[in-house]
């Protein structure tokens, strides 16, 4: 069966600090992987995806993600942090394309 | 703008109503799914259609959830004799027919059960 793992439902980080919220995966065949965002009040939005070519993976906002395949992880990171970053950020597996198998969520709060 | 339309936004009604929520996909998308998502959980998967087809249910999902999506286009989620434990965001969203197509989603209807 495939899950997606998301370690801490809530992240804070200082305005400019790095953000690194983690991801791992477990997946009997080659996964492909999203981050989608989620704004108050507003649908989820995608961020970025991996379809299997390159391993670090830029997305829309600074974000970027890297496949570790040795880990099975998908830890998304964005170098400086932004007050419009705060959100609610999910991870998502898609075993062979398709529906798509979400995380439970990491929120993130960014202080001034 | 022509993305996924969800309607109502919000819905309550009392338990053991019946309620329908519609979702209009982006018109070129043949692939619609339905989510559930209740606060601090990630959207839980409920079932997909491919064009009018239904290819996929999730085994959580009990008898009383029926979905529909007739001509293709818009679909349907019924909930029959609704109980508290329903009360959630239902989400929907649409894709092309291609594995690493992304799922663009709707705003979500939001089911209160009292």
């Amino acid at each position: 069966a495939q899950s997606v793992t998301q370690l801490g439902s809530h992240v804070s980080v200082s305005e400019g600090a790095l953000v690194l919220l983690r991801c791992n995966y477990s997946s009997s065949v080659p996964p492909y992987l999203f981050w989608y965002v989620q704004y108050p009040n507003q649908g989820l939005q995608l961020l970025l995806k991996y379809t299997s070519a390159a391993t670090l993976v830029k997305g829309i906002n600074g974000f970027e993600a890297e496949f570790k395949k040795s880990e099975t992880s998908f830890h998304l990171t964005k170098p400086s942090a932004h007050m419009s970053d705060a959100a609610e950020y999910f991870c998502a597996v898609s075993p062979l394309g398709g529906k798509l198998i979400f995380g439970q969520g990491t929120e993130l709060s960014v202080k001034p | 703008d022509t993305g996924v339309s969800q309607d109502p936004r919000h819905k309550i009604t009392k338990r053991g109503q019946n309620v329908t929520f519609r979702c209009d996909p982006i018109s070129e998308h043949n692939r619609l799914y339905w989510y559930r998502q209740t606060l601090g959980q990630g959207p839980e998967f409920l079932t997909y259609f491919q064009n009018e087809a239904q290819l996929e249910k999730s085994r959580l999902l009990s008898d009383r959830f029926s979905a529909e999506r007739p001509k293709g286009s818009f679909s349907t989620l019924e909930i029959q004799r609704t109980e508290q434990g329903d009360s959630a965001m239902y989400l929907c969203a649409s894709s092309l027919n291609t594995p690493t197509s992304k799922l663009f989603f709707g705003s979500g209807t939001q089911l209160s059960v009292l």
